[in-house]
């Protein structure tokens, strides 16, 4: 079966660095997002990655190995404002989405 | 932006009774896109629709339909709705096919009593 896997929570200190990671068993992959969704809202996408390697867009980055099924979204400086759900998705062999179930990230001050 | 609206925020409904849920995107985006998101599952994927009047099955179909009549509009219809349903169900629109990221609307929360 396909399987996305990220932690269901996680807590942060405004300032601070986090790493959330996703790790990934599909049927073939064609490529990674994350999307930022806060509490009520609608999901928005963050970044998406087809190769191995560090994208970086701002104070968020995003990482990824094909050959380990890994992938991590690196957050920096850390505002309030980034808490919110990170999920992480998968495009498979068939170019469908396959999706993590989401990980909660708490933010304090 | 891509504005993706999606007609009710908040529904409740009560089992057996028959549910509309309507999205509209401003994009001229063909891909339209129905899921429900629950607690502790990732999104899962109900139907999509790749052009006018067509549709296609996702994951969980059952229990739901889909209508097309118009590029900008794809409804979900509960014929019946259950208490199984209770769920918040995310619109989402996107340019192409097979590439592109997904544009979400901001969700309806439906309880079904």
């Amino acid at each position: 079966g396909q399987n996305i896997d990220q932690p269901t929570e996680m807590t942060a200190t405004e300032g601070a660095i986090v790493q959330i990671n996703c790790t990934y068993q599909t049927s073939g992959f064609n490529g990674l997002f994350w999307y930022q969704q806060h509490a009520g809202e609608a999901p928005t996408f963050l970044s998406y990655n087809v190769l191995d390697g560090l994208e970086e867009k701002g104070r968020f980055s995003s990482f990824l190995s094909r050959s380990k099924g890994y992938s991590y979204l690196l957050l920096k400086e850390l505002q309030m404002k980034d808490s919110a759900s990170y999920l992480c998705a998968v495009k498979d062999s068939n170019y469908q989405l396959i999706w993590g179930a989401g990980t909660k990230l708490i933010i304090k001050p | 932006d891509v504005k993706v609206t999606q007609s009710s925020r908040y529904l409740v409904k009560r089992t057996g009774e028959k549910v509309f849920l309507e999205c509209v995107q401003d994009m001229d985006h063909e891909n339209m896109f129905w899921y429900r998101q629950d607690p502790g599952l990732g999104l899962r994927l109900i139907y999509f629709s790749y052009d006018v009047k067509m549709k296609e099955k996702g994951d969980i179909p059952e229990g739901y339909s889909v209508s097309r009549e118009k590029k900008e509009r794809f409804s979900l219809i509960l014929e019946s709705a259950s208490t199984n349903q209770t769920s918040m169900y995310l619109c989402a629109t996107k340019t192409g096919r097979v590439t592109g990221e997904l544009f979400f609307g901001e969700g309806s929360r439906l309880t079904v009593l």
